[in-house]
């Protein structure tokens, strides 16, 4: 257990539609990632927070947004969404010092696009 | 910029014979580096990592690593491969500033 809760764990739902996944990181761990991993395009990094902020993009679609809170969970958001959206999407939670910079993932949300 | 490279996508090899999983890397600092295995619809999980301390970096499952910084190279060795080894492997490497850049991983098929 790596002590990163993604939920819900999967989640079909139609075009057109909007969902939010959330992740729950480690205790203590002040920074979220968020990927995509597909058949086609791998493990794409999407949103990287950190303690709230906005620290890294990588190729997160303008129909996505995500957000960090307070508490330090965060939530992904996909609206308008599309069959090719279909995938995993995993978060990620890592420290806040050098010393302590590797990612814990989720065990990720399956995300089925109908 | 820092950037990683995993040379092979596929290795396929008999169960009780050697791994070698190959990632070079590109870093403008003293680079972090892991190895990340993912098992079919499970979520990534932690090898080993190389953090400036020993070049030769001994991960779980009987796994390890060698920093060669003159190769820009971090590959992933183990001496005897077991059937559960079959997985994902992903190289990853960061700068400390929470930028982490992930290979596009390699996938290990163990024959019996």
């Amino acid at each position: 257990d790596s002590g990163v809760t993604q939920t819900p764990k999967h989640l079909i739902t139609a075009t057109g539609q909007r969902v939010t996944l959330r992740c729950s990181p480690r205790s203590g761990d002040l920074s979220v990632y968020w990927y995509q991993q597909s058949l086609d395009q791998g493990l794409q990094f999407l949103i990287q927070y950190y303690n709230g902020e906005e620290r890294a993009k990588g190729n997160i679609l303008e129909r996505f947004s995500a957000q960090q809170f307070p508490d330090l969970h965060s939530e992904l958001n996909l609206s308008s969404l599309e069959l090719g959206d279909s995938a995993l999407y995993f978060c990620a939670s890592s420290g806040g010092s050098f010393e302590n910079t590797e990612a814990f993932f989720g065990q990720g949300t399956r995300l089925t696009v109908v | 910029a820092q950037s990683v490279t995993q040379l092979d996508s596929h290795v396929s090899v008999s169960e009780g014979t050697p791994v070698l999983l190959r990632c070079n890397y590109s870093s403008s600092y003293s680079p972090s580096l892991f190895w990340y295995v993912q098992h079919p619809n499970k979520g990534l999980q932690l090898l080993l990592k190389y953090t400036s301390a020993a070049t030769l970096v001994k991960g779980i499952n009987g796994f390890e690593a060698e920093f060669k910084k003159s190769e820009t190279s971090f590959h992933l060795t183990k001496p005897s491969a077991h059937m559960s080894d079959a997985a994902e492997y992903f190289c990853v490497v960061s700068d400390g500033g929470h930028d982490m850049r992930f290979g596009a991983g390699t996938r290990l098929t163990v024959k019996p």
